[in-house]
């Protein structure tokens, strides 16, 4: 009940497509999503993240969209470039401490 | 400012050493986290510090692996007696506050391998 299933494990699309990242959970008590992005021989850095209140959310051309009655979420790339190829983890977490990492999705966007 | 720093990037040790990681959180960060990264997959949680209180220990895989933290600094992470599938990449990260939604900011990790 504690895992986040992500998928696909990986995805390459080209210049300008809209790569879609899916993510599912089972525990209900989480209530904050972030994701995070990674490039090679870097540490993860928060993208975005989205709370169970609303539906979706944009930042640049980033937007999660949130389906709680699914319990799925996910993340849209507007535009995609280059320089977005990296792996994109989706987590998932409580009030409390521990953020539930999904497995990863390596995506490389082609010029 | 700076960000958080590992140590050392890369290591190579021969099967049975014994290894100590090295974490420097950003200053002011009171929750540090230990997670491990093997290749091609996901983030698993080893360890959590918040302040002074005493560690969550639940993520480690086994009793060869122990982590200290003084006070709100510095963290090592030691791996005694290593096996194979001990290689990994181990990444720490340091958050403002120990909350879920407090955003965690990670390091580059330690690349180690295990021969």
């Amino acid at each position: 009940q504690q895992q986040v299933k992500q998928s696909p494990q990986s995805l390459i699309v080209q210049k300008g497509g809209i790569p879609i990242i899916n993510c599912a959970y089972e525990n209900t008590a989480f209530d904050y999503f972030p994701w995070y992005q990674q490039f090679p021989g870097k540490g993860p850095a928060l993208l975005i993240a989205i709370r169970p209140d609303v539906s979706e959310k944009k930042e640049g051309r980033f937007t999660i969209s949130f389906n709680k009655s699914a319990k799925q979420f996910s993340l849209h790339i507007m535009d995609s470039q280059p320089g977005d190829s990296a792996t994109y983890f989706c987590a998932a977490g409580t009030g409390g401490f521990k953020t539930i990492f999904g497995a990863g999705t390596r995506l490389f966007v082609k010029a | 400012g700076a960000g958080v720093s590992q140590s050392p990037s890369n290591k190579v040790t021969e099967k049975g050493k014994d290894v100590e990681l090295r974490c420097d959180p950003i200053s002011g960060h009171t929750a540090l986290y230990w997670y491990r990264q093997r290749l091609g997959q996901g983030l698993e949680f080893l360890i959590y510090f918040q302040g002074n209180s005493a560690p969550d220990k639940s993520g480690l895989p086994s009793d060869r692996f122990s982590a200290e933290r003084t006070g709100e600094s510095v963290s090592t992470l030691t791996i005694q007696r290593t096996q194979q599938e001990d290689s990994a990449v181990y990444l720490c990260a340091s958050s403002l506050i120990g909350q879920a939604n407090s955003p965690l900011h990670f390091g580059n990790g330690t690349r180690l391998t295990v021969t």
